[in-house]
């Protein structure tokens, strides 16, 4: 079965702290993973896409890393900023177009 | 580029009335749209897939003459929740593949901000 999980469920961290949130994926065939941000209210926006063959891809503070043997992926966020509070989900693309979500991680920066 | 717009960003309506959401690619065609629904703290729960020109696949559990999903342009996929009940408030989000990317086989996704529905 095509699952995605991610954790922590949710994550609590300081203003200027770095953190790092994970992915675990069981998808066959896989195509690309990809991490979302999604603020409350809002569609989700894409912070990085990363084909099998990548191992890590950074956008600003945003660096993901995928290990295609482990099927694991994280999103480490450098220094962050209390704008980085939102949710953040991992989405794998199967061959053939399907997306699989994980249930996201609530990610809150207090100041 | 890659920008997805939504129309209205919330509505609200009265039990057994009927409302239409629009979906909107504005600078590139998209052969392809999808609908999704999210409830609170919950990811994306894909409801169907429209295919501009032809009938829009259900997944499986989701009412085709419930939610009616019309795609007739390249850029314009429309949802319309019909005799709309309280049950069905929720946060509807499509997401619009850019048909160059099938090119590049990244089936890159382009996601709209939402809309709010709320059924009284």
């Amino acid at each position: 079965k095509n699952q995605v999980e991610q954790s922590p469920q949710s994550l609590i961290i300081l203003e200027g702290k770095n953190c790092t949130l994970q992915c675990n994926y069981t998808v066959s065939p896989f195509s690309n993973l990809r991490w979302y941000k999604q603020d409350t209210g809002r569609g989700p926006v894409s912070l990085t896409i990363m084909t099998f063959s990548e191992n890590t891809k950074s956008n600003g503070r945003y660096t993901a890393t995928l290990d295609a043997d482990t099927k694991q992926s994280s999103l480490h966020i450098t220094a962050s900023q209390l704008s980085d509070s939102a949710s953040y989900i991992c989405v794998v693309s199967a061959s053939g177009g399907k997306l699989i979500f994980g249930q996201g991680t609530e990610l809150s920066v207090k100041p | 580029g890659a920008v997805v717009s939504q129309h209205p960003s919330r509505v609200i309506c009265k039990s057994g009335t009927s409302v239409k959401i629009e979906c909107r690619s504005l600078d590139f065609q998209a052969t392809t749209m999808f609908w999704y629904r999210q409830f609170p703290k919950k990811s994306l729960m894909l409801m169907a897939t429209s295919n501009e020109g032809s009938k829009a696949t259900y997944e499986q559990g989701v009412e085709k003459d419930k939610f009616l999903i019309n795609h007739a342009s390249l850029t314009l996929s429309t949802l319309t929740v019909t005799s709309a009940h309280p049950e069905d408030s929720s946060f509807y989000i499509c997401s619009a593949r850019d048909t160059k990317s099938l090119i590049n086989r990244i089936n890159e996704q382009f996601f709209g901000p939402g809309t709010r529905l709320t059924v009284l």
